[in-house]
This record gives C-alpha cells, sequence and structure tokens, in this order.
C-alpha cells in the first residue's frame, strides 16, 4: 500500500530555531505540493514541484521558507527562523500525471507534520 | 484563477439524517472534481472523484457526489449519516486541461453527527 511519509510527526521548538520537515512522495509521482493547515487560514497551498523543479512557490513567505526537492524520493520544507504564527500542520501531498495530454491532478497526502513553535 | 467555495463552515446533524453539502467552483472550463475528508487528528484522504462520464459519483462509505455543470456545482450527498462520518470535508477543483496538477481547495466544511 503506497503512501506519502512525512516526519516528524510532531515537532516543537522555540522561536528562532530551524527546522526541517521531510516529505518522502509515493514512488513514482513527480509532483510534489506542500500545505499549511491552521485554524484561522485553512488549507494554503505553499509551493510544488514537478520532477524536482519548483513550478509555484508564490504561496510561502520567502524570507524564512525554503523548499526543495534533493532527489526524487525526498522533499523538504525548512523554516529558518521560525516564529509562533508558522504554528500549523504542514502536509506533503504527491501526484502524477496518468496520461501524456490530461493530468488528472489526484493528490496523495501524508499524515503531517504537526510544527509547534514556542 | 480558480476558486472553490463550501458554502456550510459547520454542519450538524443527528444519526441517520441526510447529508448534502454544497461546493462550487469559479472556472468555466473542463475540470477535475474531488471531495476529501480529513477525520480528526488525521490526514486529507481521497472520498471521491469526478473526471468525466456520468455525473452522478459514488465514492467510499456511501458518499456520492453530483456534476452539475450549468451550477459550477459538485455537492456531496450521504443518505443516512454516522457518527464515524464526523470530519471535515474538503472540495476540491483542478483544470483538467492544465498540466500544473494544482488542486483549488475550499475552506472545508465540519460535519458533526450525534449519536
Amino acid at each position: 500500500d503506497a503512501r506519502v511519509t512525512q516526519t516528524p510527526r510532531h515537532k516543537v521548538t522555540e522561536m528562532g530555531q530551524e527546522v526541517t520537515m521531510r516529505c518522502q512522495p509515493i514512488l513514482g509521482h513527480n509532483t510534489v505540493f506542500w500545505y499549511r493547515q491552521t485554524m484561522m487560514q485553512g488549507l494554503e497551498l505553499l509551493a510544488y514541484f514537478r520532477n524536482r523543479a519548483p513550478l509555484d512557490d508564490s504561496g510561502m513567505p520567502k524570507d524564512r521558507f525554503s523548499a526543495e526537492m534533493p532527489d526524487a524520493t525526498l522533499a523538504t520544507l525548512k523554516i529558518q527562523p521560525s516564529e509562533p504564527r508558522d504554528s500549523a500542520v504542514y502536509f506533503c501531498a504527491s501526484g502524477t500525471r496518468t496520461s501524456e495530454s490530461v493530468s488528472y491532478n489526484e493528490q496523495f497526502f501524508g499524515p503531517g507534520t504537526r510544527l509547534t513553535v514556542l | 484563477a480558480q476558486s472553490v467555495s463550501q458554502h456550510n463552515h459547520h454542519v450538524i446533524l443527528s444519526e441517520a439524517a441526510s447529508l448534502e453539502l454544497g461546493c462550487n467552483y469559479s472556472y468555466g472550463g473542463t475540470v477535475n472534481l474531488f471531495w476529501y475528508v480529513q477525520y480528526p487528528g488525521q490526514h486529507l484522504q481521497l472520498l471521491l472523484k469526478y473526471f468525466s462520464g456520468d455525473p452522478l459519483v459514488k465514492g467510499i462509505k456511501g458518499f456520492e457526489a453530483e456534476f452539475i455543470k450549468s451550477k459550477f456545482s459538485f455537492n456531496l450527498r450521504k443518505p443516512s449519516v454516522q457518527w464515524s462520518d464526523t470530519a471535515e470535508y474538503f472540495c476540491a477543483a483542478a483544470d483538467r486541461g492544465s498540466t500544473l496538477g494544482r488542486l483549488y481547495f475550499g475552506r472545508g466544511t465540519q460535519l458533526t453527527v450525534w449519536p
């Protein structure tokens, strides 16, 4: 049963510290998405990649957030320095095109990283 | 840009009641449509999806949704809800012709079912 995995599942840190969240997409999926979920804002798209190249990161605060895909099996989201307002659940999702002409857009979500910044 | 609206923020029902959650999207082209469910403390899981064909789509756990193109709607229904259906439900849409693969999510509807 293929799944998206995320580590860590929970992270508590102090303001100013660096936080790195990792995601392993489903093998064979070539598109990876990072979302942030909060009570106030709901589900927000932060960034996404296709074949490891960033397609759009306009939803991400550039001054402190960065997202990368060092290889096809690993996506990272880094916050440096972290702030209390970054406290949220961060989800990674992966997907793939199922034909050359049409994108079906189905996404598979990981379990999330619950981040608390004190 | 596309947008998805879910008009009900919180719905409270008793067990065995019928459910209908509204979803409207703003894109005029061909769309793929999805409903995801998020149980308390868990991640989003796909409930059902519409790509083409029969506009009445059946998903898991007795859910179904109807795509009405003229109304830009994709409402989720279940004839008889259970306590275990308590969750947050997200509608999502994507441009079927786009290669970007991005989904546009609604704000979600929290469903609470009382036993």
